[in-house]
């Protein structure tokens, strides 16, 4: 079975600054979809960002970028010139090509210092 | 466009009460699922569907029911709540097995 692991349970970032947030899974498949969906205060879930296994080119959302190091099973996500209202829980998720189930890690809680 | 609508965003039962989550997409989408939320553990996934008549089991399934009659509709029945129930409850759906999905805005859930 799939797995998601995101080893930082809390972050902190000064508005402005740039910070990486981790996660790592684990799959035998070579063809998959990973995700980075934030969850703020109000509890709604907003999908940041999304990137295929089969492209190398890793994905950017104007101020969000990953580092996808699909041979490490890494997938981290970069927040550039952070902003206030970055402050949430980060999830990492993982799908498989055909199960249309999403695997969860734990979530990463950022807080942004004014 | 709504997206996905779930009721109530709050309730408190007592053990063993019963009572249905509420789910429905406007989105047209194929794929619908419930998940529960709980601290330090992610979501986990309870029962999903993906069209209408079928459904399987998730995850943590036991003590919940689901049924898909229709494409826009997904409740989720508690049978016999307990505390371990306990949690927030997320619907969410998508329209194909590589998309993300679009979220509810999730129903906290208090078993006393």
């Amino acid at each position: 079975a799939q797995t998601v692991t995101q080893s930082q349970p809390e972050m902190s970032v000064q508005e402005a600054e740039t910070v990486t947030l981790s996660c790592t899974y684990d799959t035998s498949e070579s063809d998959y979809y990973l995700f980075w969906y934030k969850q703020p205060p109000s509890r709604q879930m907003i999908l940041v960002i999304r990137q295929e296994a089969y492209k190398q080119q890793n994905a950017t959302e104007n101020r969000f970028s990953v580092n996808f190091q699909k041979a490490a099973k890494s997938f981290s996500l970069k927040i550039s010139d952070s902003q206030l209202g970055d402050a949430a829980m980060y999830f990492c998720a993982y799908r498989n090509n055909y199960g249309q189930n999403f695997v969860f890690g734990p979530g990463t809680r950022l807080s942004v210092l004014p | 466009n709504a997206g996905v609508t779930q009721t109530p965003k709050f309730q408190v039962l007592k053990t063993g009460q019963s009572m249905t989550l509420q789910c429905a997409q406007d989105m047209n989408h194929e794929y619908m699922s419930w998940y529960r939320q709980d601290p330090g553990m992610g979501l986990r996934l309870i029962h999903y569907s993906v069209g209408a008549g079928i459904t399987d089991q998730g995850e943590v399934p036991n003590g919940y029911n689901v049924s898909r009659s229709t494409t826009e509709d997904f409740p989720l029945r508690l049978l016999s709540a307990a505390p371990s129930q306990t949690s927030v409850y997320f619907c969410a759906s998508s329209p194909g097995q590589v998309l993300g999905y679009t979220f509810g805005s999730g129903t906290r859930l208090t078993v006393v």
